[in-house]
This record gives C-alpha cells, sequence and structure tokens, in this order.
C-alpha cells in the first residue's frame, strides 16, 4: 500500500516552455500532497504544500506563477513549471499524506519516484 | 545552525558490518522522527518512523530516538550491498506536518 507514482520519470524541453508533472496516489487518498525540489547530493527542499480543492501554499522564496500547482482531486496533483529556464534544472519529487490509518502514521510522506527536468 | 544535522559521509563499509548513522537536532518541538531510504535518481523510501524515545526495530534496522540529548540514530545489522543508498532522517515539528530533512548520509557496502 501507499504507493505514489509521478509522470513522467525525465523530461527534456527547451528553453521557454511548459512543462506539467503529475502525481498520484495510487491506492490512498491523499489530503495533502507536497512539492519538492532535489540538486545532486543535497537533500530534499520543500517548495509548496498543497490540500485538494484549495490553494498551494508556498516556502518562501518559491515563485508561485513559476511553479503552478494544482490538486485536484485526492489523488491527483500536478506541478507546472512556466517559461522553463536551465536553472530549472532539477529532480521533482512529489509526496503525498494520507488519513489516519495508514502504516506510518499520520505525518508520515510517501514519495513518488521523482522527475527529472532538463531544460536547454 | 541547520535544525537537523547529518553527516553526509561518504561512508563506506564492508559487507556484513554494523552499521551506525546519526542525526542531532536543535528544536525540542520534534516529536515525530523517520529514517528514508534513497537510492540514487529514485525517490525517498520510508524505512522506519517513531514518536517516542527508545528503540524501534524492523528485521535488520532498528531506530533509535533519545529527545533529551536531541539526537536519533538507525543501526543497520548485517549490511548487504543492497542497502548502499543515501540515508536521510526527518522530523516533524509539532502539528506542521512538514518534513524537516537532514542532508542525508551516502552509505556503500562493499561486497
Amino acid at each position: 500500500g501507499a504507493v505514489v507514482s509521478q509522470h513522467p520519470s525525465r523530461v527534456i524541453c527547451k528553453s521557454g516552455t511548459s512543462v506539467k508533472i503529475e502525481c498520484r496516489s495510487l491506492d490512498f487518498q491523499a489530503t495533502t500532497m507536497f512539492w519538492y525540489r532535489q540538486f545532486p547530493k543535497q537533500s530534499l527542499m520543500l517548495m509548496a504544500t498543497s490540500n485538494e480543492g484549495s490553494k498551494a501554499t508556498y516556502e518562501q522564496g518559491v515563485e508561485k506563477d513559476k511553479f503552478l500547482i494544482n490538486h485536484a482531486s485526492l489523488t491527483l496533483s500536478t506541478l507546472t513549471v512556466t517559461s522553463a529556464h536551465p536553472e530549472d534544472s532539477s529532480f521533482y519529487i512529489c509526496s503525498a499524506r494520507g488519513e489516519l490509518g495508514l502504516a506510518g502514521g499520520p505525518d508520515t510522506q510517501y514519495f513518488g519516484p521523482g522527475t527529472r527536468l532538463t531544460v536547454l | 545552525q541547520k535544525e537537523v544535522e547529518q553527516d553526509p559521509g561518504p561512508l563506506s563499509v564492508p559487507e556484513g558490518a554494523i552499521v551506525s548513522l546519526n542525526c542531532t537536532y536543535s528544536n525540542s518541538a520534534f516529536q515525530y522522527f523517520m529514517w528514508y531510504r534513497q537510492y540514487s535518481r529514485k525517490g525517498p523510501e520510508l524505512l522506519m518512523y517513531t514518536y517516542s524515545s527508545g528503540n524501534k526495530e524492523d528485521g535488520r534496522f532498528t531506530a533509535q530516538v533519545d529527545k533529551s540529548s536531541k539526537y536519533i540514530s538507525l543501526f543497520i545489522r548485517d549490511s548487504q550491498p543492497s542497502d548502499s543508498a543515501t540515508y536521510l532522517c526527518a522530523m516533524v515539528p509539532g502539528n506542521t506536518g512538514k518534513l524537516i530533512f537532514g542532508q542525508g548520509t551516502t552509505l556503500q557496502v562493499k561486497p
């Protein structure tokens, strides 16, 4: 149980284009989803928190107009990187936190496999 | 000073060794502690979680929390080459629901 998928796993795009990344909880309802960014040999940096049906809460320094987050249902959240530039190249990881009763406790986050974005 | 300190390593051990991974933290509001394992180019995978001080065992893994010293550990017994990965400690302060991660320790188990 508690499986989270991400699509695509890898994407290469040209500078100035927009890229959408999907995050799905496959076998549980995710009341909250999180989006992280990870640079090589570094830990995960939280970008934003999204709750189903409401606006995402962005961490300080994260441009909300550049990283658009939509959490349309209890199993799907999307991150759109708008007008991507080479400095946006990174590993983007989503996580989902489900309802009480899931193994791992109420604060446990289950992570997707990540999406590697390369902007040329 | 970072809220969570974790030695990035790398840590290299022979197969079969006991591995000790550690994190220290400064915020006494942390109440919930987790260890994740991350293989290269993959998302983190939950290994252990615990609320309270003391030990929690799951197979070859033991998580230890000492809240008085603000120190947590993960022990791996009979380490295997397949344990080679980055191990991240993570903590939740109060009711925020946000995970605060350590930097991660890279472990290599040599056959």
